[in-house]
Formats: C-alpha cells, structure tokens, sequence
C-alpha cells in the first residue's frame, strides 16, 4: 500500500537532546512537509521541501533541521535549540512540483521532552 | 498574509442533524481551498478541494462545501451528521507564493450527540 509512514509513533526525550523524527512515502511525491500541531493552533509549517537536496524554511523553523538526501525521506531533528518541543509532528507530502496539490499526512508523531 | 480562521471552536450536534462548521479566509488571488479531518491522535485526512469552476464542491464521507468569493468563505457541511463523524475539522488556504504551502486554521471540534 502506498503511504507516508512516521516512526515512532510516540517519542520521550530528556531536556538538552537532539532528537530525529523520521518520515517516509513511497507515494513518490516530489514535495515534502513538516508541520507542528498544538492544541488550538492548527498546524504551522516547520520546513519543506520540493526536490531533493533542497528545502526551505517554513513558520517557524528554529530550533529544527532537516535533510532530504531521498526522494522517499524527509527526517527532522529537534535541537536541543527548540525551546518549547513538545507537541505533535505531522509529515506530508504532495505530488505536484509546481502549482498546487493537495497535501497528504502521516499519523504523525508524538514528541514529549522534559 | 494568507490566512483562515476557523470561528467554532467546538461545535455540538445531534446524530442525524445537519452540520455547517465556518471557514472564512484572506488570500489575495483566486484561492485553492481544502478542508481536512482528523481523529485524536491521526494524521489529516483531505475530505474535499476547491480550486476553480462549480463553487459547490463533493466530497468524501457526505460532506460539500460551497465557495462564496463575496464573503470570503468555504464553509462545510453534510445533511445528516453520523456519530463516526465527530473529529476536528481544519479549513486551509493554499499559498502559490510560497511554493505549495498551505495555511490552516485553529480548527473545529465537532461532538455529535446521540
């Protein structure tokens, strides 16, 4: 079945960590997202990305990195520089380069740090 | 900016009643509209788009939506609400400028009473 995947599903890190959200499609869409989802917020773009080894900064970006050496992977760190990490990741992807597509989303993960 | 708000935060409604949940949006060009669900802890799932032509747009579970320019609006609903349907609804304004961004609202808790 054709999909995005993140794993894991939840994630408990300690004050100060680095930690990597992993995210991957074999939808073999060209653009890639990461978004953060609070409560009452809605969903603010972290970071995305519409081609392989590039991608551009979203909302709020500090305090995180990506890569995007694959097509199919779009991982995100939270550094140890984000103040106030915990919250729910959501990965998505679109199949369209250009112009507008709808985005689809991952199951998402769930980061605790404390 | 673009932008979507989302005025309910929480709705309530009877099974078997009809649902209307408000999504007005500020975007200076010709819009594209999505409105997604989402399950506690899931991802979105995308349940219609509009981009351009008929203002009245079908979607997946029984939900339309109608697009009125002259307010501003996307507003979603669905005849006969079914328990399964309680979730939260986010409207979303995609952002040409910014590559294939797209920009939600808060979001709307939908309750559905037996």
């Amino acid at each position: 079945d054709g999909g995005i995947t993140q794993s894991p599903k939840y994630l408990f890190r300690k004050e100060g960590q680095n930690v990597t959200l992993s995210c991957e499609q074999n939808l073999n869409h060209d653009a890639m997202y990461w978004y953060r989802q609070d409560p009452g917020q809605g969903l603010r773009l972290i970071y995305y990305s519409q081609i392989v080894n590039d991608f551009q900064k979203g909302d709020i970006a500090e305090g995180y990195s990506v890569s995007r050496e694959k097509k199919e992977s779009f991982p995100l760190t939270v550094t140890s520089a984000q103040k106030n990490p915990t919250a729910f990741y959501l990965c998505a992807s679109s199949p369209r380069l250009a112009g507008l597509g709808e985005q689809y989303f991952g199951p998402g993960t769930r980061l605790t740090v404390t | 900016a673009q932008s979507v708000t989302q005025p309910d935060i929480h709705i309530t409604v009877s099974e078997g009643a009809s649902l209307e949940l408000r999504c007005n949006y500020s975007y200076g060009a010709t819009p594209y509209l999505f409105w997604y669900v989402q399950s506690p802890g899931q991802g979105l799932q995308l349940l219609l788009k509009y981009f351009s032509g008929d203002t009245l747009v079908q979607g997946i579970k029984g939900f339309e939506a109608e697009f009125k320019r002259s307010q501003s609006s996307f507003n979603l609903r669905k005849p006969s609400v079914h328990w399964s349907d309680a979730a939260e609804y986010f409207c979303a304004v995609g952002d040409m400028e910014y590559g294939n961004k797209l920009v939600f609202g808060a979001g709307t808790i939908l309750r559905v009473k037996s």
